[in-house]
């Protein structure tokens, strides 16, 4: 079936460093977003994305945030600076239309923050 | 607003039981339920879906059956194989908001 592929699946980084976390969504998919998820516990929304534009963020989405799709290539995540509590797997899902549609995951990048 | 329950943290049962995994939802719109499984370090995939009122779904063995009147949308299975040790979410789409809200996850811990 349809494959979503996130890079890296692992990233150890230093507090306050920056990360980008990349997404490569199925093909002719139009909904992008990214999940937070803390060992096995809750997934939980951070974004969306649609038309170039981020569509609805959550609490979670902080100001050091921020996503991008440059011209139809990775759908990318990126945190500057980093904290602590950003150490869990982030998931980026895609779908063809909007929330009523399957979403479609990748594998995840488990991001640990020292 | 929306919101999404999953009352259990942890199922374990035995090879061969029948299951119910519970999900309960809040909205004052028309609402699409969806249960997502995940087993261990893969993603969340699809199970079922559904919008419709008192109509069983079924996939892989699974079913459930958004009901309405009582806000719910159980998971089930007849009997339950080593294989479905995993992570179940229920997920919510709604009003006209742009994402699914997923419930906390039930662990279902499946032993010989």
């Amino acid at each position: 079936g349809p494959k979503v592929l996130q890079i890296p699946s692992h990233q150890i980084i230093d507090m306050g460093q920056m990360v980008t976390l990349n997404c490569d969504p199925v093909s002719n998919h139009l909904y992008f977003y990214w999940y937070k998820q803390i060992l096995g516990q809750q997934m939980e929304f951070l974004v969306n994305f649609y038309n170039g534009k981020v569509m609805e963020k959550s609490k979670l989405f902080k100001d050091q945030f921020s996503v991008e799709r440059p011209d139809g290539s990775y759908f990318t995540l990126k945190i500057q600076p980093t904290a602590l509590e950003d150490s869990a797997v982030y998931f980026c899902a895609s779908s063809t239309g909007g929330a009523r549609d399957e979403q479609y995951f990748g594998p995840g990048t488990r991001l640990t923050v020292l | 607003g929306d919101s999404v329950t999953q009352t259990e943290g942890l199922v374990t049962l035995t090879k061969g039981l029948p299951v119910m995994l519970n999900c309960t939802y809040q909205t004052t719109y028309s609402p699409f339920l969806f249960w997502y499984v995940q087993h261990l370090n893969e993603a969340p995939k699809l199970l079922l879906k559904s919008s419709t009122d008192n109509k069983r779904t079924e996939h892989q063995g699974f079913y459930a059956t958004l009901h309405k009147s009582s806000s719910s949308f159980h998971l089930q299975k007849s009997s339950v194989q080593l294989s479905d040790s995993a992570l179940y979410f229920c997920a919510l789409s709604a009003n006209s908001g742009t994402y699914q809200r997923f419930g906390t996850g039930t662990k279902l811990q499946v032993v010989p």
